[in-house]
C-alpha cells in the first residue's frame, strides 16, 4: 500500500522559505493515474489544501488562490518524492502541514503523511 | 469563515446516534461534487472515513453511514463508542476557487 513520509525542518524565521518532502514509497511519484497534494491545518484557518502536482504525459500544478504568488510543489523522480516551498512566510503560516495522494478521477485524499509541524518565529 | 460550514460540535452517550452536517453552496457540493468524510484523532492526520457521500473504505465500522441531498451532506454515527471521540470534516470540491474546501470540524464528544 502507499505510504507517505514527510521531512523537513519544524521552525522557520520570517521572512525566509519553508521547505517540505514527502517520500513516497508504494507507488511512483510519475503516476499517471495520482496526483500529489500539500494541506495543511491551524487553529486559525482549519483544514486547508495548497496545491498538487501531477503527471499526465507532462507537469502540472494546481494551486490554492491563497498562497498561489508564493508556492511551488516539484517532483524528484529521481528520490520519489514531491517537495513543498513556501516563500515569504510569516506568523500566519503556522501549522501543520499534510502531503497526501489524490487518485485519478478522485476527488478525495487517502493517504495523507504523518504531518509536520512548522512554527514561523524568530 | 470555511466556505463549507459544519456545526463546531455535537456530542452524545455511549449507544446513542448523532448526526453531523455539512453545508455548501451552488459552486461546491450543490453544483454536484461529492462530499467525502474524515476522522482526525488528536495528533494525527485525518483518516478517510466516507467517500463519494455514503461509500465506506474497508475497515470502516457500518456505525458510519453518509449522504447528500443538495447543498448539504451529513454524516452519522449509531452505536456511539468512546472511541469515536474525535474531530470530523467533511471535503468537496470548489470550482469558483478551483480547488479543494474542507469544513471547518466538529468535534463530537461522547459522554
Amino acid at each position: 500500500q502507499v505510504q507517505l513520509q514527510q521531512s523537513g525542518p519544524g521552525l522557520v524565521k520570517p521572512s525566509q522559505t519553508l521547505s517540505l518532502t514527502c517520500g513516497i514509497s508504494g507507488d511512483s511519484v510519475s503516476s499517471d493515474s495520482a496526483g500529489w497534494n500539500w494541506i495543511r491545518q491551524s487553529p486559525s484557518r482549519g483544514l486547508e489544501w495548497l496545491g498538487r502536482t501531477y503527471y499526465r504525459s507532462k507537469w502540472y500544478n494546481d494551486y490554492s488562490v491563497s498562497v498561489k504568488s508564493r508556492i511551488t510543489i516539484k517532483p524528484d523522480t529521481s528520490k520519489n518524492q514531491v517537495s513543498l516551498q513556501l516563500n515569504s512566510v510569516t506568523p500566519e503560516d503556522t501549522a501543520v502541514y499534510y502531503c497526501a495522494r489524490l487518485n485519478r478521477g478522485d476527488y478525495w485524499f487517502d493517504p495523507w503523511g504523518q504531518g509536520t509541524l512548522v512554527t514561523v518565529s524568530s | 469563515q470555511s466556505v463549507v460550514t459544519q456545526p463546531p460540535s455535537v456530542s452524545g452517550a455511549p449507544g446513542q446516534s448523532v448526526t453531523i452536517s455539512c453545508t455548501g453552496s451552488g459552486s461546491n457540493i450543490g453544483a454536484g461534487y461529492d462530499v467525502h468524510w474524515y476522522q482526525q484523532l488528536p495528533g494525527t492526520a485525518p483518516k478517510l472515513l466516507i467517500f463519494v457521500n455514503s461509500n465506506r473504505p474497508s475497515g470502516v465500522p457500518d456505525r458510519f453511514s453518509g449522504s447528500k441531498s443538495g447543498t448539504s451532506a451529513s454524516l452519522a454515527i449509531t452505536g456511539l463508542q468512546t472511541e469515536d471521540e474525535a474531530d470530523y470534516y467533511c471535503l468537496s470540491y470548489d470550482s469558483s476557487l478551483s480547488g479543494w474546501v474542507f469544513g471547518g470540524g466538529t468535534k463530537l464528544t461522547v459522554l
